[in-house]
């Protein structure tokens, strides 16, 4: 079955310490990115990703790493976690940016 | 930059009555167009895209969406809800050259009544 997968689902952390969000998808897509979801504030795009090896930022990239190093995996990274970055977040990946993108389920992250 | 906007945050309306969505966006060029749907507890779902050509635009479960340059507009539309379109929309826009951004509004919450 095609689709994109996040782990863990559901994380309570404290702050500073070091998590890591994995995203992983069987479609073979191109194109990879990180969202996180607030209320009143839509989804914000925090990293996106062009191919291996090849990311850039959106609009919230602060407080957040990625990493591409295989096609299928997209990792977000948070080094030292603070409160203001609880959130709901998702990866999705498409072709290319000018596809429909494919979402996993979502991580709900609390920072305490 | 490219940005949007969804005026509505929050609409009711009856089964089987019809629904617009509103959606504007802030762009130089023509660019690339979308609505997703998220349904409660869920990841989000296209329901349909415009890049060129006809501006009316059909999409999955019956919706339609209309682009209108004049207005940088592109309003999502239904003839006749089901309780099940019950969810969270959004509107995303994404310029035609340059950064590879996708921009979502902020989103409209449609709840049905029976």
């Amino acid at each position: 079955e095609a689709q994109v997968t996040q782990n863990p689902r559901y994380l309570i952390t404290v702050t500073g310490k070091k998590l890591t969000v994995t995203c992983s998808q069987n479609m073979n897509h191109e194109y990879m990115s990180w969202y996180r979801q607030d209320p009143g504030l839509g989804l914000r795009q925090i990293y996106y990703s062009m191919n291996v090896e090849v990311t850039d930022k959106g609009d919230v990239p602060e407080g957040y790493k990625v990493s591409r190093k295989e096609k299928r995996n997209f990792p977000l990274i948070l080094e030292s976690p603070s409160p203001n970055q609880t959130s709901l977040y998702f990866c999705a990946s498409s072709i290319s940016p000018y596809d429909e993108q494919f979402f996993g389920p979502g991580t709900r992250l609390t920072v305490l | 930059a490219q940005s949007v906007t969804q005026p509505d945050i929050h609409i009711t309306v009856s089964e089987g009555a019809s629904l617009e969505l509103r959606c504007n966006y802030s762009y130089g060029a023509t660019p690339y167009l979308f609505w997703y749907v998220q349904s409660p507890g869920q990841g989000l779902q296209l329901l349909l895209k415009y890049f060129s050509g006809d501006t009316l635009v059909q999409g999955i479960k019956g919706f339609e969406a209309e682009f209108k340059r004049s207005q940088s507009s592109f309003n999502l539309r239904k003839p006749s809800v089901h309780w099940s379109d019950a969810a969270e929309y959004f509107c995303a826009v994404k310029s035609n050259f340059g950064n590879e951004k996708l921009t979502f509004g902020t989103g409209t919450r449609l709840t049905i009544i029976p």
